[in-house]
């Protein structure tokens, strides 16, 4: 069955610093990928998608992804991480083979200190 | 990328007693989905709404305890019925288009509590 492995429940990174966030999926096909923030008390926000091609791709407010498909991973990455960035995150999966439905992960609460 | 609101953005709801949430988007879009948010968990899908005809639900969702209606490509309404505290959760809606469903966009969640 599909999967998609979150391993961080909360991280804490000082202002500044360089931030990942790691998830990992399990699938029989050619997964779209996917990464989605949520802040306290608001629904998900797409950061960033990958479908094919360049596997390194660029997200909004400064977030990056790269596709390793020998490791099955699909990692978040910011350089330089500011306040607002406090919140939750999520990897979701979906492919073609397997209809519309996309399969998140569990969710890592990312907390940022000054 | 289309905007989408819910309707209520939140409730206090007694056991027993049902609740309609209303999504709106102000764009045609090919798919519709309901998703389930328990309390400290990631999302669930519920089912995809389907324009025209019966929604199609995920393993574990029946439709007598969560009907969803689709009368349009632009609206969808998820009905929790009888509802007891086991149903407090954020219930989010997102849409997708046909060839890129699997890329959806999601409205901003309606937290519901069962007292």
């Amino acid at each position: 069955a599909q999967s998609v492995t979150q391993p961080d429940i909360h991280i804490t990174v000082s202002e500044g610093a360089s931030l990942e966030l790691r998830c990992n999926y399990s699938y029989g096909a050619t997964p779209y990928l996917f990464w989605y923030v949520q802040s306290p008390g608001q629904g998900l926000q797409l950061l960033l998608k990958y479908f094919s091609g360049d596997t390194l791709v660029q997200g909004i407010k400064g977030f990056e992804a790269e596709f390793k498909r020998s490791q099955s991973s699909f990692n978040l990455r910011k350089p330089s991480v500011h306040w607002s960035d406090a919140a939750e995150y999520f990897c979701a999966v979906g492919a073609r083979e397997y209809g519309n439905k996309l399969v998140f992960g569990a969710g890592t609460i990312l907390r940022v200190k000054s | 990328s289309a905007v989408i609101s819910q309707k209520p953005s939140r409730d206090i709801c007694q056991r027993g007693t049902s609740l309609t949430i209303q999504c709106q988007v102000d764009s045609q879009v090919t798919m519709m989905f309901w998703y389930r948010q328990q309390p400290g968990q990631s999302l669930t899908l519920i089912a995809t709404a389907n324009q025209g005809s019966e929604a199609t639900y995920e393993s574990g969702f029946v439709i007598d305890k969560f009907p969803i209606s689709r009368p349009n490509l632009t609206f969808s309404t998820l009905t929790v019925s009888n509802m007891s505290p086991e149903d407090s959760s954020i219930y989010l809606c997102s849409v997708g288009h046909s060839g890129r469903s699997y890329e959806q966009y999601f409205g901003p969640g309606t937290r519901l509590t069962v007292t």
